[in-house]
Formats: C-alpha cells, structure tokens, sequence
C-alpha cells in the first residue's frame, strides 16, 4: 500500500503556481520522498527527490516540512502541458536496493487555461 | 532520440496465447524493471532487473517471466494469456536508484 496521502484532483490557472501537498506521516528517518507524474497516456516522468532539504531543479521545487511528515510539490508557472496525474512516493534509500516504488491514486491536476 | 522504447505500443491477442513485449534503453542504465497498469490506473511494480540479475520479483503468475539478454533489453514474456492480463505495460530504466526513465507503454488487450 502506498504511504502517502494525496488529494484526489486540484485545479490551478495558467501561469500561476501549483502546489501539490502530500501527507507522509509514517516516513521513516531513510525513506525519500519522490514525485513523478503521469500524463494522459504516456510513461510516468520522474519529477524530483528530497529526503529533508529542500529540492530545486528546472522542473519543480519540492518542499519538505521539518518534521517530515508532509511536502508540497511548486511548480512554479504552471502550462496547459502540466494537467497530468501527480503522485507522491515514499521509498527507501539506494541500500534497499529491493525497495521499491509503490504508486498511490496520485492528484489529478488540471491547468485551466 | 528515444531513451526507453517499447515494443509493439498495441498487442490484442486472445486468450490462451503466448506473447512477448520487447522493451530497449538507449541510456547506459544498470537497472531495469516491468511494471503493470490495470484499468483503474493501478500502476504496480512486476519486475527489477540489475546488470541482467533479478532484483524485485513481485507477487505476479509464474505466466509472466521477464528476460534479459543483455543490460539494455529486458523483455517481458507472457504465457497462457487471460483476460486479467489486458493492461498498459511500462518498462523503465534507473541510472542510480532514484530516478526512473518509462517508456511509452504497451497496452495488452486479450480477447
């Protein structure tokens, strides 16, 4: 089962920021957390990772709260092209090499234009 | 240039067949795996595969048996089809554990 709890859809206009909360309460002090996203009929897209730091790349940002027992997903100037199914993961770290990905029902995102 | 290919992208075939779905990674990636999406858009791990060793065997009939040849091809072989098994098949490669790279997927529809 997935350890993570996601709202089922969100809506966020074009151009402004979508932020994406996911509850993790039970993560452990070596489990990541992960974002991918799905969009419609296509392979799920790795997004970003954290563990406790706050993350950055060119996609998203990813924020983690101290206790780490929730995050946010930014995106920071969302297009039409990010309306997708977003899911939020929990997961071992590399010494679990057996760990795997487990996929909850995610966050339907839909931009709006 | 594709990064994880799939092949073929549909495959109806009728029950009690045998099939094969290919799966190529252009990447250089170590670790391989095969995971199931189901019509409620489930999407489960069925496979891992590390330097051509099998890492993860999920819970899925021994029907199903994945087959590496070399680290860039893992393919996913399907014995004695059921209707159960219409579903979209992805393959994905890692690099370094944490990201995964899917491919374009292969919906499965058994008649």
């Amino acid at each position: 089962d997935a350890k993570t709890t996601q709202p089922t859809s969100m809506d966020c206009a074009e151009g402004r920021a979508a932020n994406l909360p996911c509850n993790h309460s039970t993560i452990s002090g070596n489990e990541y957390v992960y974002w991918y996203r799905q969009i419609h009929s296509q392979g799920p897209q790795y997004i970003i990772h954290g563990l406790k730091n706050n993350e950055t790349n060119e996609m998203a940002s990813l924020i983690i709260t101290e206790d780490r027992k929730s995050s946010t997903l930014i995106l920071p100037h969302a297009t039409l092209r990010d309306t997708a199914v977003y899911y939020c993961i929990v997961r071992g770290n590399e010494h679990y090499r057996d760990d795997k990905i487990i996929f909850g029902k995610g966050t339907r995102l839909h931009i709006l234009p | 240039d594709t990064a994880v290919s799939q092949t073929p992208k549909y495959l109806v075939t009728q029950m009690g067949n045998d099939k094969s779905i290919k799966c190529e990674q252009n990447l250089g990636h170590d670790t391989m795996y095969w995971y199931k999406q189901d019509s409620k858009k489930f999407l489960k791990i069925m496979f891992s595969y590390n330097n051509k060793e099998l890492i993860i065997n999920e819970t899925v009939p021994n029907r199903f048996s994945p087959k590496s040849p070399d680290k860039a091809h893992l393919n996913l072989h399907i014995n004695s089809l059921e209707l159960g098994d219409s579903a979209v098949y992805f393959c994905a490669s890692s690099p370094d554990y944490y990201e995964q790279y899917f491919g374009p997927g292969t919906r499965l529809t058994v008649t």
